[in-house]
């Protein structure tokens, strides 16, 4: 089975900390993903990387950004917290080119106080 | 419009009762179609997987895809209350783009 970990379930960050949101997959995929996940707005995609060292931006990268230095892993930075990046933050991943389906973690929930 | 529109619910059914989910899309370029189930304050999880048009069945799941219609279903029969959670339908134009989410139905299954 595809083994998507995200280091830390809960968390509760002042404004204007710098927070950092690890994940980490087992299956050798090549691309990983950032979401959020937030009522009424569905999932959101954040940023994604096809492969180390590379990455793109999704359709909200305002506010963060991402590393990806080791294949199996992917993670997510918020500069400077604000209480609008309150929310769920779900990583993916997914095999190569010729993958369709991706798998998630467990998510991350986030509070920005 | 949107590119792919669900219902977000709340559906509340009884136990044993069929439970129909439905998603439809604008851009006839789809060709893959995915549904996830979500329970509370955990990842999406990968319940349904089609290619093309069709019917694919798994247990108590049936996934129905009309590609003419630009419509694509999630059928439960005999839910039971472990069925209450949010169902998301993804779909992809083709492997290796981006996947795009509907925005989720919340299912509620009563004893």
């Amino acid at each position: 089975d595809v083994k998507v970990t995200q280091s830390s379930r809960y968390l509760v960050k002042r404004t204007g900390e710098k927070v950092f949101l690890e994940c980490v997959q087992d299956m050798d995929h090549e691309n990983m993903f950032w979401y959020r996940q937030d009522p009424g707005l569905g999932l959101r995609l954040i940023y994604f990387s096809y492969d180390v060292k590379m990455k793109e931006k999704g359709d909200i990268p305002e506010g963060y950004s991402v590393s990806r230095e080791k294949k199996e892993r992917f993670s997510l930075i918020l500069e400077s917290a604000s209480t609008n990046q309150t929310s769920m933050y779900l990583c993916a991943s997914r095999p190569g080119v010729s993958g369709n389906t991706i798998y998630f973690g467990e998510g991350s929930w986030l509070t920005v106080v | 419009q949107k590119e792919v529109e669900q219902d977000p619910g709340p559906l509340s059914v009884p136990e044993g009762a069929i439970v129909s989910l439905n998603c439809t899309y604008s851009n006839s370029a789809f060709q893959y179609f995915m549904w996830y189930r979500q329970y509370s304050r955990k990842g999406p999880e990968l319940l349904m997987y089609t290619y093309s048009s069709g019917n694919k069945e798994d247990g108590r799941f049936t996934a129905q895809v009309d590609k003419s219609s630009k419509y694509i279903s999630l059928f439960i029969r005999d839910s039971q209350p472990s069925d209450s959670a949010t169902y998301l339908c993804a779909m992809l134009k083709q492997a290796g783009t981006a996947l795009i989410f509907g925005k989720g139905t919340t299912l509620s299954v009563s004893s």
